[in-house]
């Protein structure tokens, strides 16, 4: 297994308050992704980093920030967090792009009330 | 629009016979496919890909196929396991995305023994 780790795992926060998702990886991977996954829509991409300090909105990015300032982690921020925005995070890496696999933390279940 | 499509949310076999699980596409850019498992509360966990210059390709009980005028891909299980009940998640993506991948909504797969 690749070795990438989320934290929290489980968070449940108040509509309005800041949240931090953290992806944190082993592999040394240039390549990092935030993805949300919702009933009926699969998994869909939020932001992406192709290297440290260099970050790209995927197709669902309203209301979610990244940073990444080492190699092995990338930092998914809610700036004011809604119920629309209730869902599972996941991480993922990928060596390259192209015909390159990703491989995917554990995700991060998040419940804004 | 939904680019990637599984039009199944649910799939039921017995044990040890076939299981197929269907993916239509309609972006005839891409390039590369892969089919994802996931268990619950789980991460996806890559399964098996295939790029555009084939039309098959096969790993122990799991084949791909790949027709591209019908712009259609379908996962082959032989035989079935209990083991295999799981979510199947199929993705592509195209050279000069930078690797993103676009998913389809997901089939449950159940296989009764």
């Amino acid at each position: 297994d690749a070795g990438i780790t989320q934290s929290p795992r489980h968070k449940v926060t108040e509509t309005g308050t800041p949240v931090t998702l953290r992806c944190h990886q082993t592999e040394n991977h240039r390549y990092m992704y935030w993805y949300r996954q919702d009933p009926g829509h699969g998994l869909r991409l939020i932001h992406y980093s192709y290297g440290v300090k260099d970050t790209d909105k995927g197709e669902v990015s309203d209301g979610y920030s990244v940073s990444r300032s080492k190699t092995e982690d990338f930092l998914l921020t809610l700036e004011s967090a809604t119920s629309s925005q209730t869902s599972v995070y996941f991480c993922a890496i990928s060596e390259a792009w192209g015909e390159e696999t990703q491989y995917f933390g554990p995700g991060t279940r998040l419940l804004v009330l | 629009d939904q680019q990637v499509k599984q039009n199944s949310p649910s799939l039921s076999v017995q044990e040890g016979r076939i299981s197929i699980l269907n993916c239509d596409y309609t972006n005839s850019m891409f390039d590369y496919f892969l089919w994802y498992k996931k268990y619950p509360a789980e991460g996806p966990t890559f399964l098996i890909s295939i790029s555009s210059i084939k039309d098959k390709n096969e790993d122990g009980r799991f084949t791909v196929f790949l027709n591209k005028s019908a712009k259609h891909l379908s996962l082959h299980i032989v035989p079935s396991q209990p083991g295999d009940s799981a979510v199947y998640f199929c993705a592509a993506s195209f050279s000069g995305n930078t690797g993103k991948l676009i998913f389809g909504q997901g089939t449950t797969l159940q296989v009764k023994p």
